[in-house]
């Protein structure tokens, strides 16, 4: 079963840092770009960041430029997002998503999407 | 930056009702244009990519149109099943790279 499993989420205080793991099965994950999106409680989807299958190319949402690094490890199939300096509005649900294959890569559309998990900044 | 809107946030529908939900580029975005279905507490489901490519095992039922500024997600007889929040994504920005979603309808029983 094709299979993206996030880990990581909790509560952290302001300035503090966090890092996400997105675990892939059922496909060959060295294949595949990959993306992080978040949806704040009672909110709509953002997305925040991408990273190509080598893991050579990745791109950031200007509100997490600089904060949040995205980076992979075919070997372990597994996607992760570093996040440092975590305020108040970086509370959310983060999903890894992955960009499906042939015509769907052309348009990022994302395929698959892990379950989530919860980021809470909060003193 | 590209910006997406939708039109109308919400939507209060019955089974069978024919559904219409449109989504606004602030420019040309040509066809980079997917849709996703979420339903509470649960991820987002792939729909129509390409603007109007049918997901593989996604109901004949839904459909997208649409190029340029203009895109519109249509379920042609609702189902019990379809009553969740309705997001467009861009996929257009050029480097560097932003996927934008718009704000989302939602659709509900009336």
């Amino acid at each position: 079963e094709v299979q993206l499993v996030e880990s990581g989420g909790g509560l952290v205080q302001p300035g503090g840092s966090l890092r996400l793991s997105c675990a892939a099965s059922g496909f060959t994950f060295s294949s595949y770009w990959m993306h992080w999106v978040r949806q704040a409680p009672g909110k709509g989807l953002v997305w925040v960041s991408r990273i190509n299958s080598d893991g050579s190319s990745t791109s950031y949402a200007d509100s997490v430029k600089g904060r949040f690094t995205i980076s992979r490890d075919n070997a372990k199939n597994t996607l992760y997002l570093q996040m440092n300096s975590l305020r108040a509005e970086d509370t959310a649900v983060y999903y890894c998503a992955r960009v499906g294959d042939t015509a769907m890569a052309l348009y990022d559309a994302f395929d698959i999407w892990g379950q989530g998990t919860m980021v809470t900044v909060s003193s | 930056d590209i910006q997406m809107t939708q039109s109308p946030s919400s939507l209060s529908a019955s089974v069978g009702d024919r559904v219409t939900i449109t989504c606004r580029a602030s420019q040309s975005i040509s066809s980079y244009l997917n849709w996703y279905q979420q339903k509470p507490g649960k991820a987002p489901k792939l729909l129509i990519y390409a603007a109007s490519s049918l997901q593989s095992g996604v109901p004949s039922r839904f459909s997208g149109s649409g190029s340029g500024t203009d895109f519109t997600l249509t379920i042609s007889s609702l189902q019990p099943e379809d009553f969740a929040t309705y997001y467009c994504q861009q996929s257009y920005s050029t480097p560097p790279r932003e996927f934008t979603f718009g704000p989302g309808t939602k659709v509900d029983i009336k």
